[in-house]
């Protein structure tokens, strides 16, 4: 089974610019949660969609959102980029099949950086 | 609130075992987990422990469980230079949706030859 993909990997962009990063699950799974991880915070929960329905937020602000869709392909955007946003943005699919509870299979990220 | 406290570095020779140690806060965590990130990577899942375990052990790898203080540690016995990773502890809360786990902010194990 091939794992989860991020694209692009790395991505720089220009304060206010806005970007989209996209996430592809592993096959026959359907949902989809992304994470933001820095130096200073960690990893920080961005939200989660099921059957393109968004079914958990962190607490981030409006700038960023993201949307699923019917393949259970996901996308993240970020608008008006601040320079805080420099992050390394991980996406993590789960589903039916797994031996361990509510395991996340992560992709490898995209690393974003804002000048 | 919630939250996961790590240390943020460890260091050991070769051979030697590493513990490394974690506290949450969430009373009603259901599962812990234990991830590891290797430079440039996401993060792979090591092991995990449901909540009515105190131990769980996986070939090098033992995790402890203390609920009444909320600790939780991984301990990986002769510890290779392969091992050398960020390990992120993590919780997933009773009734919380199924991809929002809490992390820590990881610990740094640097393995010397």
């Amino acid at each position: 089974k091939a794992g989860v993909t991020q694209t692009p990997r790395y991505l720089i962009k220009t304060r206010g610019q806005q970007v989209t990063l996209s996430c592809s699950p592993i096959s026959g799974h359907r949902s989809v949660s992304w994470y933001q991880q820095t130096p200073g915070q960690g990893l920080q929960f961005l939200f989660e969609y099921f059957s393109e329905t968004q079914r958990n937020k962190g607490n981030f602000p409006g700038r960023f959102s993201g949307r699923q869709f019917s393949n259970s392909r996901s996308e993240m955007n970020v608008s008006t980029l601040e320079l805080g946003d420099s992050a390394l943005y991980l996406c993590a699919s789960s589903g039916p099949g797994g031996t361990i509870p509510y395991e996340q299979y992560f992709g490898p990220g995209t690393r974003l950086t804002v000048t | 609130g919630e939250d996961v406290e790590q240390s943020l570095f460890l260091s050991v020779r070769e051979g030697d075992s590493s513990v490394i140690n974690c506290t949450y806060t969430d009373s009603s965590s259901t599962y812990l987990y234990w991830y590891k990130q290797e430079p440039g990577a996401g993060l792979q899942l090591l092991t995990y422990i449901f909540s009515n375990m105190d131990m769980k052990q996986d070939q090098r790898l033992t995790v402890l469980l203390n609920k009444k203080d909320k600790h939780l540690s991984l301990r990986i016995a002769d510890t290779q230079t392969g091992d050398s990773a960020i390990y992120f502890c993590a919780e997933k809360n009773y009734g919380g949706s199924q991809g929002n786990l809490i992390f820590g902010k990881g610990t740094k194990l640097s393995v010397k030859p």
